[in-house]
């Protein structure tokens, strides 16, 4: 059963757009969650998280929204580069199991 | 500082093989968590240790184990490989427990290949 999904596996967006990555998650004791980047032959990096205490945290051109009543979180990135291209993970956590649980990952590809 | 060094990166084995794989976390680091990326799957948890215990076990077969040394490197065995455990084997480094607030590290990876 998979407890954190990312519906889409890819997304093409135009360099200068807007890119929203989104993640659906079915655990309710999830309240901690994050974004992690991925490029080809490299491990993921940590992008952005937020907590369950907030609806939105904001880094740079990166702001991730989180909506509890609808088990939803987007990321979204704006304004989309090249170097943006890469497998972005969502993951959650409830804090007492600890480990991080992946979605299947979406593939973004910005396009020049 | 150096990043989390996985070896080798890439490996062939042949089903009922075994195979080990190698993990050298951040200086400092003390926690190394195992994954396993599949395209069906995603990231998959495989177990994380800490102070040369593990501390949390995610749901494989017992043919998936692990052990950190007092240096905090750590590796992870295969045995009796199957067809379907070809994968990208991650590691992460943490400074402490691998809490959500403390940002895992990863390696590039090992990528196992099961003829």
């Amino acid at each position: 059963d998979q407890q954190v999904k990312q519906n889409s596996p890819s997304l093409s967006v135009q360099e200068g757009r807007i890119s929203i990555l989104n993640c659906d998650y079915t655990n309710s004791m999830f309240d901690y969650f994050l974004w992690y980047k991925k490029y080809p032959a490299e491990g993921p990096t940590f992008l952005i998280s937020i907590s369950s205490i907030k609806d939105k945290n904001e880094d740079g051109r990166f702001t991730v929204f989180l909506n509890k009543s609808a088990k939803h979180l987007s990321l979204h990135i704006v304004p989309s580069q090249p170097g943006d291209s890469a497998v972005y993970f969502c993951a959650a956590s409830d804090w007492v199991n600890t480990p991080l649980v992946f979605g299947k990952g979406t593939r973004l590809s910005v396009i020049a | 500082k150096a990043g989390v060094t996985q070896t080798p990166r890439y490996l062939i084995k042949t089903r009922g093989q075994q195979v080990t794989l190698s993990c050298s976390p951040i200086s400092g680091h003390r926690s190394v968590s195992w994954y396993q990326q599949t395209p069906g799957q995603g990231l998959q948890f495989l177990f994380e240790y800490f102070s040369e215990t593990q501390r949390n076990k995610g749901n494989f077969p017992g043919r998936f184990s692990g052990r950190q040394f007092s240096n905090s490197r750590s590796e992870m065995n295969v045995s009796t490989l199957e067809l379907g455990d070809s994968a990208l084997y991650l590691c992460a480094s943490s400074l402490q427990r691998a809490t959500p607030t403390d940002t895992q590290y990863f390696g590039p990876g090992t990528r196992l290949t099961v003829l």
